[in-house]
């Protein structure tokens, strides 16, 4: 069965800088692998996936998200951080060989950006 | 923007007591689901829903609840008789197609609370 791992309940950035939040997966056959965002009283929001092809791939709001297959990653980055950005956010994965419907999420990560 | 919405935002029930969670997916989406968020805790699938009928459930999903699309708009989440242990944010979730490189359109939840 497929699983995530965010290792960090909490990111503290300074506006500007860059800011990374981690994500390490396990399944059995191919990862889809997706990030979602989760402002106050909204539902989480799709920001970017990987499903194939380049490693990098770049998604809403400046994101972007490197697919390490040898590190069974997928941490979520962007460049200069926003005091806007502070959210919670989850990583989730379907195994893309028959895997199914169901998406599995880590526990969330809480990014703050101070000004 | 289409987005997947969920009333109420807030329920507050005995234990014991029956719950209906309601649901608006997108209106053009196929594929439905249900996940749900213990506080302090990973989003949880509970199942998906295609053609009237359950496509998947997990092993949270027991005899108690149940799901039903009555109409052509809802979609509900019923707990027969409400635990304590089922305290928890309820998510919706929608989709066009089932394949499972596609992202799910979250709703903002239903916090249930069950005393």
């Amino acid at each position: 069965a497929q699983s995530v791992a965010q290792p960090e309940d909490q990111v503290n950035v300074a506006e500007g800088n860059p800011l990374t939040v981690k994500c390490t997966y396990s399944v059995s056959g191919n990862p889809y692998l997706f990030w979602y965002v989760q402002y106050p009283n909204r539902g989480l929001q799709f920001l970017l996936k990987y499903i194939t092809g380049d490693n990098l791939v770049k998604g809403s709001y400046g994101f972007e998200a490197e697919f390490n297959k040898s590190q069974t990653s997928f941490h979520l980055k962007k460049p200069s951080a926003l005091v806007s950005d502070s959210a919670l956010y989850f990583c989730a994965v379907r195994d893309g060989w028959g895997g199914g419907n169901d998406m599995r999420f880590g526990a969330g990560t809480r990014l703050t950006v101070k000004p | 923007e289409p987005e997947v919405t969920q009333t109420p935002s807030h329920q507050v029930t005995q234990m014991g007591q029956e719950v209906i969670l309601r649901c608006v997916p997108i209106s053009n989406h196929l594929y439905f689901y249900w996940y749900r968020q213990i506080l302090g805790q990973k989003v949880e699938f509970l199942v998906s829903f295609y053609n009237n009928e359950i496509s998947e459930k997990s092993e949270i999903f027991d005899d108690q609840f149940s799901v039903e699309r009555p109409d052509g708009s809802n979609f509900t989440l019923k707990i027969r008789s409400t635990k304590l242990e089922d305290s928890a944010m309820y998510f919706c979730a929608s989709t066009g197609t089932s394949s499972s490189y596609n992202e799910q359109f979250f709703g903002p939840g239903t916090r249930l609370t069950v005393l």
